[in-house]
């Protein structure tokens, strides 16, 4: 039973266009989610994340948005530039400790010049 | 600073065999946790340590161990290999154990193949 699901295996946009990457959660108890960006041969990259109190932050071009009552999360990049063609993978932990996350199997993006 | 290391970064071993694979976390980090990436797939949690003490296991057999060192680094232990266990490991650092919400911070990893 996966709890962490990205349903889109990847995702292909145009440079300076938006990317919406897409994740749902089935268990209630999580309550920090974070996005990680993985290139080939590197582990992953910690992006962004947000607590279950809020329902929207931004960092520069990348704004992570929760909806707890679908259980459900969007990353979004906005321009996207080729240099965010990647792995994206979504996570979630509960209380108060992400050492323990639960990861989904990944969204890759390219982004086309 | 350096980031978190692992070694070592290829291992091919067979069947029966078994593993250490090592992680030293960035200075400062008291907490590592250990996950296995099947190709494919995303990571997933095998493990936890934080003041040497584990603080959390995954639904791994118990052929998977590890331990925790006074210097943080951390040691992932596979006995009775089999071909399943064919897998990128990954580490993963941060600062405290419990209590904060904080991202980790991840090695390269160690690919490990099983002939």
């Amino acid at each position: 039973d996966q709890q962490v699901k990205q349903n889109s295996p990847s995702l292909s946009v145009q440079e300076g266009r938006i990317s919406i990457l897409n994740c749902d959660y089935t268990n209630s108890m999580f309550d920090y989610f974070l996005w990680y960006k993985k290139y080939p041969a590197e582990g992953p990259t910690f992006l962004i994340s947000i607590s279950s109190i809020k329902d929207k932050n931004e960092d520069g071009r990348f704004t992570v948005f929760l909806n707890k009552s679908a259980k459900h999360l969007s990353l979004h990049i906005v321009p996207s530039q080729p240099g965010d063609s990647a792995v994206y993978f979504c996570a979630a932990s509960g209380g108060t400790n992400a050492g323990k996350s639960t990861f989904g199997d990944g969204t890759t993006l390219t982004v086309k010049p | 600073d350096a980031g978190v290391t692992q070694s070592p970064t290829h291992l091919i071993k067979t069947r029966g065999q078994h593993v250490t694979l090592r992680c030293s976390p960035i200075s400062g980090h008291k907490s590592v946790s250990w996950y296995q990436q099947v190709l494919g797939q995303g990571p997933q949690f095998i493990f936890q340590y934080y003041e040497k003490e584990e603080r959390g296991r995954g639904n791994f057999p118990d052929r998977f161990s590890a331990r925790q060192f006074p210097n943080y680094s951390s040691e992932l232990n596979v006995n009775a290999l089999l071909l399943g266990d064919s897998a990128l490991y990954l580490c993963a650092s941060s600062p405290w154990g419990e209590r904060v919400n904080q991202p980790q911070h991840f090695g390269d990893g160690t690919r490990l193949s099983i002939l």
